[in-house]
């Protein structure tokens, strides 16, 4: 049982590149999210989709993109990568946005750094 | 946007301790979530709450959804080596914030033998 599947692993990345973080579940949860991870911070939602062909801002959307093509794919996008976007993404699925018992599951997260 | 203030941020335990940690929220939450983080994965549930007053057992650990929905605490019973990681306070809003969690900075729970 795959779950939710991230790549890459970790990378390093210089200021100003465009990188693309992916982000696969297997589940068909309807329901996809992207998180960053800092020391100190918990984790903060970047963007969420509630179904295909629909995105939603979080909480700190600021120099991310993403798109929600179909109900497994959801990638991340900075397309001109800072420092502060140093972190670890977490991508989460549930099978529904409104579902209020729903459970995110959560994949193994990515490691970016930015210099 | 909403806040979650956790505590501790650290505790450094013996093994069979019993452990406490709480969140609070400066606004009214519809579900508590608690999730704990093993180093280099993402987070997994533990307990999920969702009425006001519940207490919720799964094996050693026990949590309990605020009266007032303003926060949650997670008792672990004599902890093992295995609990350590860092464990999440997540709260679910609703309305339109339905199934968007806003989390707490986390505890680091170390556990010597």
């Amino acid at each position: 049982i795959a779950g939710i599947t991230q790549a890459p692993t970790s990378q390093i990345l210089a200021a100003g590149r465009r990188m693309t973080l992916r982000c696969t579940q297997d589940m068909r949860h309807n329901a996809m999210y992207w998180y960053r991870q800092d020391l100190g911070l918990g984790l903060r939602l970047i963007h969420y989709s509630n179904t295909a062909g629909t995105t939603g801002k979080g909480e700190v959307p600021d120099g991310y993109s993403v798109s929600r093509a179909n109900t497994d794919d959801f990638p991340l996008t900075l397309a001109s990568a800072v420092p502060s976007q140093t972190s670890v993404y977490f991508c989460a699925s549930s099978e529904e946005l409104a579902g209020l018992t729903d459970t995110q599951y959560f994949g193994p997260g990515t490691r970016l750094t930015v210099l | 946007g909403q806040q979650l203030n956790q505590s501790p941020q650290s505790m450094f335990i013996q093994e069979g301790e019993d452990v406490s940690m709480n969140c609070t929220s400066s606004s009214i939450f519809n579900t508590w979530l608690w999730y704990k983080q093993d180093p280099g994965e993402g987070p997994v549930l533990l307990i999920a709450l969702y009425k006001a007053g519940e207490l919720t057992s799964n094996g050693r650990l026990t949590a309990q959804f605020g009266i007032t929905r303003k926060d949650s605490f997670l008792n672990i019973s004599a902890s093992i080596p295995s609990d350590v990681g860092i464990y999440f306070c997540a709260g679910q809003a609703g309305g339109t914030s339905y199934g968007k969690l806003t989390f707490g900075q986390g505890t680091i729970l170390t556990v010597h033998p």
